[in-house]
């Protein structure tokens, strides 16, 4: 069975600090991988996703995620964090071998201080 | 504007009623998904549908019900046997229902059972 690890359940940190967001996935297939998200009381929103290709990936809003095969993580990073960048953040992954379901980590709340 | 609607963003219920959430997309997508959304944890997926008049059981299927008789349109009804239905439930839709489809999420209903 597959999972998704994400160790910081609430990052602390200061407006224009850089920051990193850990994930780290066990499957025994290939998967896709997939960062969202969630403003308070809000649906998430895809922040980026890896299907193939370059290992890094970026977002519009300065986020960049690195896809590790042999460490088996996607952790997120961000150079200057705003405070609008205060939510919750969900990895996900999808199994390559036709499944449909997208299996999501625990989440981290990314809290950004003036 | 395209998108994925939710109601009632917020809904209560008694023990022992049944309830209905309602899930609406006019993104003319072909698949559609419902999420349980607890504190801490990341989302779980309780139904899915590819196509209409089709669904597919999620991990956590047991005291919820779904139908899909029309494409834009894929209700979940909270029955009396969920256990533990006081949530956060999010509905979300993509293309094609493939592994590499970006899944899109309404704003989501928090159930509360009084």
């Amino acid at each position: 069975a597959q999972s998704v690890t994400q160790l910081d359940s609430q990052v602390p940190v200061f407006e224009e600090a850089p920051v990193e967001l850990r994930c780290n996935y066990s499957s025994s297939v290939s998967v896709y991988l997939f960062w969202y998200v969630q403003y308070p009381n809000q649906g998430l929103q895809l922040l980026l996703k890896y299907l193939s290709g370059s290992t890094l990936v970026e977002s519009i809003n300065g986020f960049e995620a690195e896809f590790n095969k042999s460490q088996t993580s996607f952790h997120l990073r961000k150079p200057s964090v705003h405070i609008s960048d205060t939510a919750e953040y969900f990895c996900a992954v999808i199994r390559m071998d036709s499944s449909y379901k997208l299996i999501f980590g625990s989440g981290t709340r990314l809290l950004v201080r003036p | 504007d395209g998108g994925i609607t939710q109601s009632p963003k917020y809904l209560f219920r008694k023990e022992g009623q049944n309830v209905t959430l309602s899930c609406e997309q006019n993104l003319n997508h072909d698949a559609m998904y419902w999420y349980r959304q607890d504190p801490g944890q990341g989302l779980r997926l309780i139904y899915y549908s590819q196509i209409v008049n089709d669904f597919q059981k999620g991990d956590i299927a047991e005291g919820y019900s779904v139908s899909r008789e029309k494409k834009e349109s894929f209700p979940l009804t909270v029955t009396s046997a969920q256990k533990n239905p006081t949530a956060f439930y999010l509905c979300a839709s993509s293309k094609f229902g493939g592994i590499q489809d970006t899944q899109y999420f309404g704003p989501g209903t928090r159930l509360t059972v009084l």
